[in-house]
């Protein structure tokens, strides 16, 4: 089945730099990469995502860059914000049939200082 | 416009008790449904996933079903909790992935377990 590595684990950032966030996926097959960003104690919420015939998408400061070849997308945050601290997950779609079975990393927990 | 509401929203339970969280979908037809778990406020763990009403696929053997008795609800059980089930609970919906569909999951508001 498929497996989602992401890392760090945990990202420090100064406001106003930029952060990455990096995963790998295991099956090919995968076409949709989404991310979701989880505040704490809130529910987790999709911020940005990509199909695989797009090598990269942008929505104001986030970007995400897919390379299919290396089977590895990324998350970009640029002028990060306070309010840009929580847990990012990425994830990865497993076609089975009719269904779209979302399998996620183990999340990045950032940190933006002020 | 869809809605999700997932109850309860905390739970503490002793061990050996029974479980039930219970999470209805509004406003839309045939969803899939799903329920995470996520230990320790990281890691999304899927738990199991259904297509439609009674077809319920389970990800990893452990001390928990789920039941799908109408189309937009969905329930997860236990017969005897463990103090191993103790977490943050999700339950969330998509649109069968389809044409240009995205596949985004929209999730409930969680229900947090504590087993004692």
């Amino acid at each position: 089945g498929e497996n989602v590595e992401q890392h760090p684990s945990t990202l420090s950032v100064q406001e106003g730099d930029s952060a990455v966030i990096k995963c790998t996926y295991s099956d090919s097959a995968s076409n949709y990469f989404p991310w979701y960003k989880q505040e704490l104690g809130k529910r987790p919420q999709l911020i940005i995502d990509i199909r695989s015939n797009v090598g990269e998408k942008k929505d104001q400061r986030i970007a995400v860059t897919l390379n299919k070849t290396a089977k590895h997308f990324s998350l970009h945050i640029t002028e990060t914000q306070p309010e840009d601290s929580a847990v990012y997950f990425c994830a990865a779609i497993v076609y089975g049939g009719a269904t779209n079975k979302l399998i996620f990393g183990t999340g990045t927990l950032l940190a933006v200082q002020p | 416009s869809q809605t999700i509401h997932q109850w309860p929203a905390t739970l503490v339970q002793p061990v050996g008790s029974p479980l039930s969280l219970e999470c209805t979908v509004e406003g839309t037809s045939n969803p899939n449904l799903y329920w995470y778990r996520q230990a320790a406020g990281r890691g999304l763990q899927l738990l199991f996933y259904s297509v439609g009403i009674g077809q319920i696929s389970s990800e990893v053997p452990q001390n928990l079903s789920a039941s799908r008795p109408q189309d937009r609800q969905f329930i997860l059980s236990s017969k005897k909790l463990l103090l191993s089930d103790s977490g943050f609970y999700l339950c969330a919906w998509s649109v069968p992935l389809t044409g240009e569909a995205t596949g985004e999951l929209f999730f409930g508001e969680g229900s947090r377990l504590t087993v004692l």
